[in-house]
Order: C-alpha cells, then sequence, then structure tokens
C-alpha cells in the first residue's frame, strides 16, 4: 500500500468553527508533514513529525494545531480561521533517516473558510 | 535550505523530448535533487531523485553536471497527459523535512 490518504476532501468552516484534517498511511513511514498550497502557488511546508514527535514547525499560526497520534495518523485541528487560510491543505509521508527524501503525498483536502 | 530556480512555464508537442532545467546554486553536499509532478487538484507525485551524474527511470532522466549547482529532467517523448506543473526540489534526505518546493514550471503539451 503506497498511499497516503485525507480526509475530507472538501471542508468548508466559518470563523468562528473547530474542525479538523486527517491524514493516514500504512507504508511505515516515520516522517509526515502538512503542507499548505493556495492557488498557482508551490506547497508550503507548515509541520513536520518525527518517529509521531514535531521536529518542524514553520513559524504556523496558532490556529492550526497539529498531532500525531501514533506513526499512521496525522491531524491538523483548525480553530478561528481566517478566509486567507482558504487553501488545498496536504499531507505527506516518506522515510526517516533515509539518504533520499521522496515524500508521498495524499490528494489534499480543499479548505473554505467564509 | 538551497533555493532553486526554474523556467515559470515551458510549451512543448507531444512526441517531443522535454528537457527542464533547475538552477541550485548554494546546493549542499548533502543535499539530493528531487522532481515532483502536479496535476490540478492533486497532490505532488515524486518522478525522480538523484546525487549526481545520471539517474534515468521509467518515465524520466535526470542529469546532473558535476558541479552540481544545477540539473536537468528530462522528459522523452511526451504526451497530453503530462500538461502538468514540474517543481524541483533540493534538500537533505536524512533531516525529514525543509524540502521547500520552488516555483515549479507549468509544461503544457500541445497536440
Amino acid at each position: 500500500d503506497t498511499e497516503v490518504t485525507q480526509t475530507p476532501k472538501h471542508l468548508v468552516m466559518g470563523m468562528t468553527n473547530k474542525k479538523s484534517l486527517k491524514c493516514e498511511q500504512h507504508m511505515g513511514h516515520r516522517a509526515m508533514y502538512w503542507y499548505k498550497q493556495k492557488a498557482k502557488k508551490p506547497p508550503e511546508l507548515m509541520f513536520v513529525y518525527s518517529y509521531e514527535k514535531l521536529s518542524i514547525n514553520e513559524s504556523v499560526p496558532s490556529r492550526f494545531s497539529p498531532e500525531c497520534p501514533n506513526s499512521s495518523l496525522l491531524n491538523l485541528h483548525l480553530h478561528a480561521l481566517q478566509p486567507e487560510d482558504s487553501a488545498l491543505y496536504l499531507c505527506a509521508s516518506s522515510q526517516q533517516g533515509a539518504d533520499y527524501n521522496e515524500q508521498f503525498f495524499g490528494p489534499g483536502t480543499r479548505l473554505t473558510v467564509l | 535550505l538551497a533555493k532553486t530556480t526554474q523556467p515559470i512555464s515551458m510549451d512543448s508537442y507531444e512526441g517531443q523530448e522535454v528537457n527542464i532545467t533547475c538552477s541550485h546554486n548554494n546546493i549542499a553536499t548533502n543535499d539530493y535533487i528531487t522532481w515532483y509532478q502536479q496535476f490540478p487538484s492533486q497532490g505532488p507525485r515524486f518522478i525522480i531523485q538523484g546525487y549526481k551524474t545520471k539517474v534515468t527511470n521509467e518515465v524520466a532522466s535526470l542529469f546532473i553536471p558535476a558541479d552540481r549547482k544545477s540539473s536537468t529532467l528530462s522528459l522523452p517523448r511526451v504526451s497530453l497527459s503530462d500538461t502538468a506543473v514540474y517543481y524541483c526540489l533540493v534538500a537533505t534526505g536524512t533531516n525529514a523535512g525543509k524540502s521547500t518546493f520552488g516555483d515549479g514550471t507549468t509544461l503544457t503539451v500541445k497536440p
């Protein structure tokens, strides 16, 4: 299984809502990532988890809260978002400690903040 | 982090070979060069990765000169379905993360 799954595919939320994005992989990868991608722009790294511990936070606002409950699962909790946070949110995973960094991406969650 | 520079867009015709060059002047000794393909509303997909010289797989070749300050992705005999955005990344594989995507090259293949 070389697939990264993300749910939901689409999400519409108001600025006062709390929601969560979910990402799952069963490739035994111990590095997992969250990216944000705006239209016609490259993906921007948000967070990296390595062995279920947060290793990189690219100065992301606290209204985005990542969580890695186990080695297969990655969540992104959303609260009090702004309309400018509307974007495609991508999850990826890769082997940790390898001399290469092939990341496997999920299809993304299209988020719209009203 | 090594910054990458790619052409913004390229046009080609079906059946032609396409070469996309990426500049990465401050590549570090441990960095690998990776190329991804992305279709609209999908996640990027790994194409090929290399460290030096030439790497070839079933879909592409990657040419890296000795100084490693640039790399060229070669797509043989493109088809309409190769129309996509192609990203070059330079990153250290042993340090999970810190992969910064460049602006990407939008390749349009015409019939």
